[in-house]
């Protein structure tokens, strides 16, 4: 089945500052998406990007899917930006969902 | 509101004791879904429903059911819950495969 790989796995920003956050997947997807799980747990949609690119105030995300890799973004962080950070995909060969292992972000006031 | 309902939102059980965890949607959606969130694991896919009476199998199926009797209604059934199956779950609906997927708030579960 899929891999999904997300990168780095722990992040620490002071806030202000701006960070890339990576997905690769190892083989063709129809579908991508990156969510956001607070500290209390919930999980938030951020962008759903098969492929190309988005923006939604700080953040912004691009799909390369011929090279299998997605980018998140986020600019001026903000401590209310700490949490997991998720990317999700489904290959083109069937209809499960594989989550990558997330990514640890903290923001310091 | 368009929303994905998850019930009971924190449960303690013992061994053995069977229970079910609700799931309901009301965006009309044909795709639903059941995860569980272990620490260091990520989320995984326990089962999926591709519409009314269509269930398949994601990575970690064993010692879960599931069924779609009605659309908006996407039950979870531990039959014989054990202790590894002590997880946070949560369900998930879309329009269709392959679209944005939307996240109920979560059922945290201690199985002793």
């Amino acid at each position: 089945g899929i891999q999904v790989e997300q990168s780095p796995p722990d992040l620490i920003l002071q806030e202000g500052a701006n960070s890339t956050l990576r997905c690769n997947f190892s083989d063709s997807v129809n579908n991508l998406q990156w969510f956001h799980q607070n500290p209390w747990g919930q999980l938030i949609n951020l962008f759903y990007i098969p492929s190309g690119t988005k923006q939604n105030g700080r953040l912004s995300a691009t799909t390369v899917a011929t090279e299998r890799y997605s980018l998140l973004y986020i600019s001026s962080s903000q401590t209310t930006d700490s949490g997991v950070y998720f990317c999700a995909v489904e290959g083109t060969g069937g209809f499960k969902t594989i989550f990558g292992a997330g990514t640890r972000l903290f923001v310091k006031a | 509101e368009a929303q994905v309902t998850q019930n009971p939102r924190y449960l303690i059980t013992v061994t053995g004791k069977k229970l079910t965890v609700t799931c309901s949607q009301n965006m009309n959606h044909e795709y639903m879904s059941w995860y569980r969130q272990d620490p260091g694991l990520g989320l995984r896919q326990i089962y999926y429903s591709m519409n009314v009476e269509v269930t398949d199998k994601g990575d970690v199926p064993e010692g879960y059911k599931v069924s779609r009797k009605e659309k908006r209604n996407f039950p979870l059934i531990l039959e014989s819950p054990s202790p590894n199956q002590t997880s946070l779950y949560f369900c998930a609906s879309s329009l269709r495969s392959k679209e944005t997927q939307y996240f109920g708030p979560g059922t945290r579960l201690l199985v002793l």
